[in-house]
């Protein structure tokens, strides 16, 4: 059974401030790691998708970077918004003809004005 | 708007009803996905069709049976549930199947939110 922990499970943020939080995934049979933003009553969006270690993502604002050996990731905000106020999820695909994602129960985030 | 649409939005059904949920993405993507959100707890595939053969069913029970007619179109139903199948139920679709190529993300529908009395 595949883990995938996010910590911590919820945060407040001022408006203004930076912000970051922890995926930990198992270090052996990586494939790709995933971030999703999920807003309340909508679709979770992917953020980005990283598979080699020592990756470094970024959009706009959001980045994010990985380290497969040790089985982490972490997703930076610079600056929150109120509109960061969402759900974020990891996943980690093992590879191996598997499908199917193994997310972890997300960082439910909230950015105070 | 993603690209993939599920309806009902909402759904209530009795133990004994037979209902179904319905997935549609005009993306062009080959495979689609079920996923289950129940509360506090992570999401779980359900199951994985590729080029309309289903690839993967995660020990699913059987009082739930997709269909997937065409590369567009991905169904979902259901059967004789019991109240703790009541979660939201979440399509995806990929433009191959993720175990074939590592940069490729899931692009998830809106849900639907079913409750079992």
């Amino acid at each position: 059974i595949l883990n995938v922990e996010q910590s911590p499970q919820s945060l407040h943020v001022q408006e203004g401030d930076s912000t970051n939080f922890t995926c930990s995934f198992p270090s052996s049979n990586f494939y790709a790691l995933h971030w999703y933003r999920w807003e309340t009553a909508k679709s979770p969006e992917a953020l980005f998708v990283m598979t080699l270690n020592g990756d470094e993502k970024k959009k706009g604002r959001i980045s994010a970077t990985l380290n497969t050996k040790e089985g982490y990731s972490y997703l930076y905000i610079k600056g929150s918004q109120p509109e960061d106020s969402a759900t974020y999820l990891c996943a980690f695909n093992s590879g191996g003809g598997a499908d199917g994602l193994t997310f972890g129960k997300g960082t439910h985030l909230i950015i105070q004005p | 708007e993603t690209g993939v649409t599920q309806t009902p939005r909402h759904l209530v059904m009795g133990m004994t009803n037979k209902k179904s949920l319905k997935c549609e993405q005009h993306l062009g993507h080959n495979a689609m996905y079920w996923y289950k959100q129940s509360a506090k707890k992570p999401l779980e595939l359900m199951f994985v069709y590729s080029l309309e053969e289903r690839v993967e069913n995660n020990s699913v029970p059987s009082r739930f049976s997709p269909e997937c007619p065409n590369s567009s179109h991905l169904f979902l139903h259901l059967h004789t549930l019991q109240p703790e199948d009541s979660a939201l139920y979440l399509c995806a679709s990929s433009q191959v199947r993720l175990a074939s190529s590592g940069a490729n993300v899931l692009t998830f529908g809106a849900g639907s939110r079913l409750t079992v009395l």
